[in-house]
């Protein structure tokens, strides 16, 4: 069936140092991608979205990085801070008209090393 | 801007007996979702509303759980009679309009079954 995959489960990095979380996707029809952050005990927090006619978009010390070539998809956190570490889903809505429901990957937990 | 509100924020139960969680969602918001989020994994839909009526609830185990937005704004979800693997975080979260849009989730109740 389809569904959206991360690479690596956990994610280990330098404070002050950049980081990068991929995520692959296997639906064709997802149109519109979401990087979520999530903090022990506490709901998914938007970071950035991204729209499948896009292939890159820049917030405050975040890009998303979007290859529909390969259907994969990256998170980069520049200058990490401790405050970063959490686990960090992908998530993406299919254009399929009557079928979009936003479907999560599993998660990086992404650990910042003071 | 106030976010989406969730009450209680832990529950612990036995099975069989029932509990009930409650979501408030961001003001003007006509779409609320339901999720809910195993340890570990991504959080999973289970029912969305738009306004008060419902658009999906195709992964609502509905022999157990029900929920309900009567007035278009305030939702409960239940479960009777709660098993072993209902244990998880339950997740509400509110769109402007549902679709292709961010989703914006509040704290979530964490649920223990014993």
């Amino acid at each position: 069936g389809e569904s959206v995959g991360l690479h690596l489960p956990t994610l280990s990095v330098q404070e002050g140092d950049n980081s990068i979380i991929n995520c692959a996707y296997s639906n064709s029809a997802s149109d519109y991608f979401i990087w979520y952050k999530q903090e022990s005990g506490k709901g998914p927090q938007f970071i950035i979205d991204i729209r499948s006619n896009m292939d890159k978009r820049q917030g405050q010390r975040v890009t998303v990085l979007l290859n529909k070539t390969v259907k994969h998809l990256s998170l980069q956190i520049a200058a990490t801070q401790p405050g970063d570490s959490a686990v960090y889903f992908c998530a993406e809505i299919p254009s399929n008209f009557g079928n979009e429901k936003l479907t999560f990957g599993t998660g990086t937990r992404l650990t910042i090393i003071p | 801007e106030a976010g989406v509100a969730q009450s209680p924020r832990y529950k612990i139960i036995e099975k069989r007996q029932s509990v009930a969680f409650w979501c408030n969602p961001i003001s003007g918001h006509a779409t609320l979702y339901w999720y809910q989020q195993i340890l570990g994994q991504g959080p999973k839909l289970l029912i969305q509303f738009q306004n008060n009526g419902v658009v999906d609830d195709s992964q609502l185990p509905k022999d157990r759980f029900s929920a309900e937005r009567l007035k278009g704004v305030d939702s409960t979800l239940k479960i009777q009679p709660a098993k072993l693997e209902d244990s998880a975080v339950y997740l509400c979260a509110s769109s402007w309009n549902g679709g292709e849009e961010t989703q914006y989730f509040g704290p979530g109740t964490r649920l223990l079954v014993l």
